[in-house]
């Protein structure tokens, strides 16, 4: 079956430190992957997606990149957390040929504090 | 992508169904609308998706009208696990769409 992990599921960091949030998926092959954030309050915002390895598009300026050096691995990175990076952080993963019937499939989350 | 609109908010007692209408009125000829469901600190669950007339699986039914322009997710017999937040998108083609853009969803409270 097909699944996907994302950790932590909570991360507290000062501001200025590093981020480093991970995702990988499991039972599939070739898939788009997305990286969301939600702020308190607000809806979905699509920062990263990849439709293959090395793959990256931004779709919104800001202080995070992603990479991903595996088909189903995705990293979202950061050098310096600034307040407004927090948020909560979703994976995603979907495939073409049966987005139609599935959707997507969203990981469980990373809540980002930063202090 | 077509923006949509929905009630930023809903209650309904136990037992009863609830209908929560989206509003599209700039949806593509290649458009689908589909329906998410998000509990807190989750992340959403795709609940159903539709392109014409009625869609109906488990767990909703999807009512979408000849001119496409609006759609309606109805919930039969709501329980208090209904209480999430649910969102309507328009833009996943067929063969999937690089820009899945959430609004702020309508926030469903059940009530016992």
């Amino acid at each position: 079956s097909q699944t996907i992990h994302q950790w932590p599921a909570t991360l507290v960091q000062p501001v200025g430190s590093p981020l480093s949030l991970e995702c990988t998926v499991e039972g599939t092959s070739n898939p788009n992957l997305y990286w969301y954030r939600q702020a308190a309050g607000r809806g979905l915002q699509l920062l990263f997606y990849s439709v293959g390895i090395g793959q990256i598009s931004s779709e919104v300026p800001q202080n995070l990149s992603a990479s991903r050096p595996q088909d189903r691995q995705f990293i979202l990175s950061s050098k310096k957390l600034l307040l407004s990076d927090s948020g909560f952080y979703l994976c995603a993963w979907s495939v073409p040929a049966t987005a139609l019937q599935s959707g997507y499939t969203f990981g469980s989350g990373t809540r980002l504090t930063v202090v | 992508l077509a923006k949509t609109t929905q009630p930023i908010s809903m209650d309904s007692y136990e037992g009863q169904e609830v209908n929560i209408t989206c509003s599209h009125n700039n949806i593509a000829t290649n458009d689908y609308i589909t329906w998410y469901q998000q509990f807190p600190s989750q992340g959403p669950r795709f609940i159903i998706q539709g392109y014409k007339t009625k869609v109906t699986n488990e767990v909703a039914s999807l009512f979408i009208p000849a001119d496409r322009k609006s759609s309606t997710l109805s919930l039969p017999r709501v329980s208090l696990s209904d209480t999430a937040v649910y969102y309507c998108l328009v833009g996943l083609s067929g063969a999937g769409s690089y820009q899945l853009t959430f609004g702020k969803g309508t926030k469903l409270s059940v009530i016992p």
